[in-house]
């Protein structure tokens, strides 16, 4: 199993872009999620989807998009990227059925705006 | 929503001291707390986890204890290595029916083991 993929590994932007994050994860999870990281501030949590068709907001939402259409992939969108989106990127999955699971984290995407 | 605090931020301690690292979280809800380490550049790791209706576990080096009442757990870690050197985030998590695995993370304490 590849576990958790996110594709890009580094990117950098220009302020007003937009682009696509991408994560996939071979295990059949039912959860998927993007966290952002940064310096001080740990992880904080953007959207998360429970299944296929169900996507919800976390902690810092705003000015992203997800969709989950199939129960592998859950990109991320940056719709009109700005400075304060520069971080590093992490998508992580897991079970959920029932009860808590540990979370697998993808290798993370450092994005730079400028 | 939960807030998850983590302190210290930092903490350096000799090889072979005992280090802990304190959580607190404020939804009574909660039922699951995970912890996670994290190395320079790499993505965050589970190392131990403890549920609502456990007061301590411990694997091996490491030892991860509740206190409900109070809300606060936290982490043991025996022995230290200086591989153990990295940085800890906790994090809290309720369950309505198990349908979630939503995590709030405290914001990190970095550990610096000195050989």
């Amino acid at each position: 199993n590849a576990g958790v993929t996110q594709t890009p590994k580094f990117q950098v932007l220009k302020t007003g872009q937009s682009m696509t994050l991408q994560c996939a994860q071979d295990m059949n999870h039912e959860y998927m999620s993007w966290y952002r990281q940064d310096p001080g501030m740990g992880l904080r949590l953007i959207h998360y989807s429970v299944g296929a068709g169900i996507t919800d907001q976390g902690e810092v939402p705003n000015g992203y998009n997800v969709s989950r259409s199939t129960t592998e992939d859950f990109p991320l969108r940056l719709l009109s990227a700005a400075p304060s989106q520069t971080s590093v990127y992490f998508c992580a999955s897991s079970y959920t059925s029932g009860r808590a699971y540990e979370q697998y984290f993808g290798p993370g995407t450092r994005l730079t705006v400028t | 929503g939960e807030n998850v605090e983590q302190h210290p931020s930092t903490l350096s301690v000799q090889e072979g001291d005992s280090a802990v690292i304190k959580c607190t979280y404020s939804d009574s809800a909660s039922n699951y707390f995970p912890w996670y380490k994290q190395e320079l550049g790499k993505r965050p790791q589970l190392i131990i986890d403890i549920r609502s209706n456990v007061g301590e576990k411990k694997d091996q080096r490491i030892a991860v204890t509740l206190n409900k009442t109070a809300k606060h757990f936290s982490l043991h870690i025996t022995e230290t290595q200086p591989e153990d050197s990295a940085v800890y985030f906790c994090a809290a998590a309720s369950y309505y029916g198990g349908a979630t695995n939503k995590l709030i993370f405290g914001t990190g304490t970095l550990l610096a083991v000195q050989p």
